[in-house]
């Protein structure tokens, strides 16, 4: 059971942009929202989170959107960089710190 | 800071041949998971040890896949015999205690041809 959904599977922006990616979950039980960055040969690394009280956080370039009514969150990359050039993945976490992960957006940042 | 080691960082076996795999978390990190990762997939997680008691290890095929992490520090995965559907990335996180944060390793790639 495929219980966070995440879309695009990929994503090209032009240096500059704005990068979106959606995720959707199942599991109302999950009550941290993390998403993760992943560069070629590492592991992924957080990159920033938001709870399901929060309908929005922000950290520098990157924004996190949370919709709990609909059970669905977003990431905005704002002002896309070449070196933003990774995957993503967002994730939901349950009580026991255990994460069930979307299935990644690759995203190319064009200079 | 050292983050969380892995070794080996690649691996090709044939099938039916074993493999270990090798991790040590940050130092002082209490909670320690393995993941596998399919290409083009998010992490799935096979196993959690709080300290050496693994907490969770639901998602692990028992048949061919066992763990252990002696002494609540660095842990060794195995599998025995390989599949060609183990072909895959081994991650290894690790969380330090009272936090939420997982830490990633830069994981295992096995071949098995």
């Amino acid at each position: 059971q495929q219980q966070v959904k995440q879309s695009p599977q990929s994503l090209i922006v032009q240096k500059g942009g704005i990068s979106i990616i959606n995720c959707a979950y199942e599991n109302t039980a999950f009550d941290y929202f993390p998403w993760y960055q992943q560069f070629p040969g590492k592991g992924p690394a957080l990159l920033i989170a938001i709870r399901p009280d929060v309908s929005e956080k922000k950290e520098g370039r990157f924004t996190i959107s949370f919709n709990k009514s609909a059970k669905q969150f977003s990431l905005h990359i704002m002002d896309s960089q070449p070196g933003d050039s990774a995957t993503y993945f967002c994730a939901g976490r349950n009580a026991g710190n255990m994460l069930t992960f979307g299935g990644g957006t690759r995203l190319m940042v064009k200079p | 800071e050292a983050g969380v080691v892995q070794s080996p960082r690649y691996k090709i076996i044939e099938k039916k041949q074993p493999v270990a795999f090798w991790c040590n978390p940050i130092s002082g990190h209490n909670t320690l998971y393995w993941y596998l990762q399919n290409l083009g997939q998010g992490p799935e997680l096979l196993i959690r040890y709080e300290n050496e008691e693994a907490v969770d290890d639901s998602q692990l095929p028992k048949d061919r896949f066992s763990a252990e992490r002696l002494k609540g520090v660095d842990s060794t995965l195995k599998i025995q015999p390989a599949e060609l559907g183990d072909s895959a990335v081994y991650l290894c996180a690790s969380t330090p205690r009272g936090s939420h944060e997982q830490y990633f390793g830069p994981g295992t790639r096995l071949t098995v041809t």
